[in-house]
C-alpha cells in the first residue's frame, strides 16, 4: 500500500450496516497481511491476519479477502457499530523479518 | 497478559537536544520493532531487534538509533533532534515472524 498523505480516504456507514474497506499492497513476495484498527490517541490495535496461502478469513464480525493476482486486500465488517469508527491500517510483510509496510488508512465513520 | 508499554507517553524537546523512548514488550516476545507515524507520511517501518541484535532497518537517518537488551526490552534514540522528527513512535512486540505484531499506545514526541 502506499501513503495517501494527510487526506486520508473516508467511508461513511450507516450503524447495522456491512463495510467493505479496501486495500492494494505493492509486492507481489509478501506472504503475510494484517488489518489494524486505530482509534484516536491509542496504538494500532489487531484485528485480523490472513497468509498467502489463503484465499479468505474470518474473525468475528470481520472477514479478510486477498487476491493475490491484482494485490489486493479487503477487509469487510459485519454490522457495522459506532465503536467500529476508527482509521483501518493494512499492513504487508514481506518475508525479510518482522518489517511491516503499511497502506495510507481509511477512516471509517458510522453514523448512528 | 500485559501488553506493550511504552513510556513516556509524551514528550517535549527542544531543537538539537537528544531523547530515549523505552518500550516493554510482552512476556515472551523477544521481536521488538519501531515505526514512526506522522500525518504526512503514514506509518514507517524504523527498525527491529531480535534477541539483542537488530535484524532489519527502514531507511532513516543514522540520528536514529536502537537497541534491545536481554530481558526484550528495547530503547531507541533520537539524537540532534530536527522539528520533523515530531511523530507517535510506536513500538510492537512478537514472537516470531508472522507470528502477529502487538503496538503499544505510543510516545507522542514533539519537538519544538
Amino acid at each position: 500500500g502506499e501513503s495517501v498523505g494527510l487526506h486520508l480516504p473516508t467511508l461513511s456507514v450507516q450503524e447495522g450496516d456491512n463495510s467493505i474497506i479496501n486495500c492494494a499492497y505493492s509486492n507481489s513476495a509478501s506472504d503475510y497481511f494484517i488489518w489494524y484498527k486505530q482509534e484516536s490517541g491509542k496504538g494500532p490495535q489487531f484485528i485480523i491476519d490472513i497468509r498467502s496461502n489463503m484465499d479468505k478469513r474470518q474473525g468475528q464480525r470481520v472477514t479478510v479477502l486477498l487476491n493475490k493476482t491484482v494485490k489486493h486486500l479487503s477487509l469487510q465488517i459485519a454490522a457495522t457499530q459506532p465503536g467500529d469508527s476508527a482509521v483501518y491500517f493494512c499492513a504487508e510483510n514481506r518475508d525479510a523479518g518482522n518489517m511491516l509496510t503499511f497502506g495510507g488508512g481509511t477512516r471509517l465513520m458510522v453514523k448512528p | 497478559k500485559a501488553g506493550v508499554t511504552q513510556t513516556p507517553r509524551y514528550l517535549i524537546k527542544t531543537r538539537g537536544q537528544q531523547v530515549t523512548l523505552s518500550c516493554s514488550p510482552i512476556s515472551g516476545h523477544r521481536s521488538v520493532s519501531w515505526y514512526q507515524q506522522t500525518p504526512g507520511q503514514g506509518l514507517q517501518f524504523l527498525f527491529e531487534y531480535f534477541s539483542e541484535t537488530q535484524r532489519n532497518k527502514g531507511n532513516f537517518p543514522g540520528r536514529f538509533s536502537g537497541r534491545q537488551f536481554s530481558n526484550s526490552r528495547s530503547e531507541m534514540n533520537v539524537s540532534t533532534l530536527e522539528l520533523g522528527d515530531s511523530a507517535l513512535y510506536l513500538c510492537a512486540s512478537s514472537l516470531g515472524v508472522g507470528d502477529g505484531y502487538t503496538f503499544g499506545s505510543g510516545t507522542r514526541l514533539t519537538v519544538v
